[in-house]
């Protein structure tokens, strides 16, 4: 089966940096994704990678070791816009390109 | 269109009446998904088409649920004597083939009282 784990919450302060976290089990691998989603709103694209490393994207960077099954997003300079709940997805390889999406961390930046 | 539209955006339904959500891609992705997102839970894979192929169909839940997609172009997802677990936002999104990205409409909000 397919499994995608990521942390629930987290609370960062504004200006300051923020990882999350996940880890994934699929039957296949073809790609990660990770998608915003402010509340009440689509889910938005903020970066894809498949193979190892860090891309960086501006404020935000995400990294991926296939080995290990282990992605994290990276916020830096973080502002109150950046709260949102944040979504890490694996394509797992499979005819239709679905995507498996973990439970969401949502993302809460005070002043 | 510039993206992809649902509607209704918000439905409030009765517990035992059918609903339908509509489902409009960007013109051109042959690729069109949904999926549903209960409260505080991750995005649940529904149902998937591609083309003019047979809809993958393994995500729907029971047999209460069934969607089609007319001219390779607007879905429906209709959900018949609906129950109250069936309250979430159902979301779509659309691809093109080859392309890994997804771009997400606005979901609508299923409410069953």
């Amino acid at each position: 089966g397919q499994n995608i784990d990521q942390p629930t919450e987290m609370t960062a302060t504004e200006g300051a940096i923020v990882q999350i976290n996940c880890t994934y089990q699929t039957s296949g691998f073809n790609g990660l994704f990770w998608y915003q989603q402010h509340a009440g709103e689509a889910p938005t694209f903020l970066s894809y990678n498949v193979l190892d490393g860090l891309e960086e994207k501006g404020r935000f960077s995400s990294f991926l070791s296939r080995s290990k099954g282990y992605s994290y997003l990276l916020l830096k300079e973080l502002q109150m816009k950046d709260s949102a709940s944040y979504l890490c997805a694996v394509n797992s390889n499979n005819a239709g390109n679905m995507l498996t999406f973990g439970g969401g961390t949502r993302l809460m930046v005070k002043p | 269109g510039a993206g992809v539209s649902q509607s209704p955006s918000n439905k409030v339904t009765e517990k035992g009446k059918d609903v339908e959500l509509r489902c409009d891609p960007i013109s051109g992705h042959t690729a069109l998904y949904w999926y549903r997102q209960s409260l505080g839970q991750g995005l649940e894979f529904l149902i998937y088409f591609q083309g003019n192929s047979a809809p993958d169909k393994s995500g729907l839940p029971s047999d209460r649920f069934s969607a089609e997609r007319t001219g390779g172009s607007v879905s429906t997802l209709t959900i018949q004597r609906t129950q109250q677990e069936d309250s979430a936002v159902y979301l779509c999104a659309s691809s093109l083939v080859g392309d890994y990205g997804y771009t997400f409409g606005s979901g609508t909000r299923l409410t069953v009282v």
